[in-house]
């Protein structure tokens, strides 16, 4: 069975710093590009970060480019989201998400909330 | 990147169908055959609706259906049900590993 557990979500003082990781199960973790995607309250889903099955290649939303970092560690079986400077408006659900091919995205996390206070 | 463009809210009562749009550019939706829809229930994970404009994943009910007309995707829900109620996002490929989503539909069944 395909699982996506996230942890590492914390009530953290804006400026701070944190990591997230996701730990996935099921698959083979190395064949697939992976996504952080988050939902702040009361709003929708914001794309995030991408990296790619071998970490060659990563991506990152405007919105965060410069303050977090995504890599993983397929040895682990786990994707990681270094986050920093961080923002009152960083305050979110944080999911991973499988990408099976062109934003099939079809496993997703529970999500791991993270606070930013201000 | 701009979020795809989906209408705040839609409704319709068991039964009926309805369509949520999600506009976009020729840089997204428009430039490539590679949309999806999530159903998102409020503390739980998205579920993946439709990939690929129109592909149902299996256990997705053939009530959902998804189609794209230039820079604009549809997703349509035919015999709306009580447990379709939740909130719809369009995703659209666009370029890369880039990924761009929809502001979200919240979908209400009356």
């Amino acid at each position: 069975e395909v699982q996506l557990v996230e942890s590492g979500g914390v009530l953290v003082q804006r400026g701070g710093s944190l990591r997230l990781s996701c730990a996935a199960s099921g698959f083979t973790f190395s064949s697939y590009t992976v996504h952080w995607v988050r939902q702040a309250p009361g709003k929708g889903l914001e794309y995030v970060s991408s990296i790619t099955g071998n970490g060659d290649t990563t991506y990152y939303a405007s919105s965060v480019k410069g303050r977090f970092t995504i890599s993983r560690d397929n040895s682990k079986n786990t994707l990681y989201l270094q986050m920093g400077s961080l923002r009152a408006e960083d305050t979110a659900v944080y999911h991973c998400a499988r990408d099976a091919a062109y934003v099939k995205f079809d496993y997703w996390g529970q999500g791991t909330l993270v606070t930013v206070s201000s | 990147q701009s979020a795809l463009t989906q209408p705040a809210s839609v409704s319709g009562s068991p039964g009926q169908s309805i369509t949520i749009s999600c506009t976009g550019t020729s840089s997204d939706v428009g430039g490539y055959n590679y949309v999806s829809w999530y159903q998102h229930h409020p503390g739980k994970a998205p579920k993946l609706m439709i990939y690929d404009v129109s592909k149902r994943p299996s256990g997705v009910a053939d009530r959902f259906s998804g189609s794209k007309s230039g820079n604009t995707a549809s997703l349509t829900i035919s015999g709306l049900q009580a447990e379709d109620e939740a909130d719809y996002y369009c995703c659209s490929y666009a370029g890369g590993i880039t990924v761009i989503f929809g502001g979200g539909t919240k979908l209400t069944v009356l």
